[in-house]
């Protein structure tokens, strides 16, 4: 049954890296055809999509963090990696992982979510 | 792409139909809508995708039409369990982006 679980540090101080792992269980993160996101969630707010990398490799940031964000695999662990640079209190959120299936239509969507982390940026 | 949800904020009875709204800002050029509840203090889970497919195990009082920038969640008769907050999510367009979230509050 697939399972993802994220962690990391709770709490990081402003202009430091936010360093998340969501580690994947009954499933391989290389599988062809998935593709992995993150996406997080300030509190009492809405949800806001950080980005996506491809079975590959391949990666896709949103625009408004694309300059402090790399997403990675590790698929010797079988790990996928979050790393957020320069972080201020704006990035304090849940921040979950998922899995990205395609549709009929060739379209990926999130169908598995992790239970998510919170991450409060402070010093 | 600009996703906007109505109402804010919906306050039914149990048993009651919910009609949730999601419009987009562009005409999405194929159906790839999805829909995802969040329970209080929960995960948001898989309803709909493809605008009308319901995901494995969601019952079938939960239903998705729409097309092109108009988008519907309908829920027959409201649960218990339901209320929560709704959010759409275009996956299609980059970056994905999704709506402000619709609250199903009991009435």
């Amino acid at each position: 049954q697939l399972q993802l679980q994220e962690s990391g540090p709770g709490l990081v101080k402003p202009s430091e890296t936010l360093s998340l792992t969501c580690t994947v269980s009954g499933f391989s993160i290389s599988s062809y055809n998935y593709l992995w996101a993150w996406i997080r969630q300030p509190p009492g707010k809405g949800l806001e999509w950080i980005g996506s990398v491809s079975y590959s490799g391949n990666t896709y940031y949103t625009p408004s963090l694309q300059s402090r964000v790399t997403i990675s695999l590790d698929t010797s662990k079988n790990h996928v990696s979050l790393k957020l640079s320069s972080v201020t209190a704006a990035d304090t959120a849940v921040y979950y992982c998922g899995r990205r299936t395609q549709d009929s239509s060739g379209y990926y969507y999130v169908d598995y979510w992790g239970r998510g982390t919170l991450v409060t940026v402070s010093s | 792409i600009v996703l906007t949800q109505s109402p804010g904020t919906l306050s039914l009875s149990p048993g009651e139909r919910a009609t949730l709204s999601c419009r987009a800002s562009q005409i999405l050029t194929s159906t790839y809508l999805a829909w995802y509840q969040q329970r209080p203090g929960q995960v948001p889970r898989l309803l709909i995708y493809g605008a009308s497919r319901r995901a494995t195990g969601i019952p079938d009082r939960f239903s998705g039409s729409g097309s092109g920038t108009d988008f519907t969640l309908a829920i027959s008769r409201l649960e218990p369990e339901d209320f929560a907050v709704y959010y759409c999510q275009q996956y299609g367009s980059s970056p994905p982006t999704f709506g402000g979230g619709t609250k199903v509050e009991i009435k």
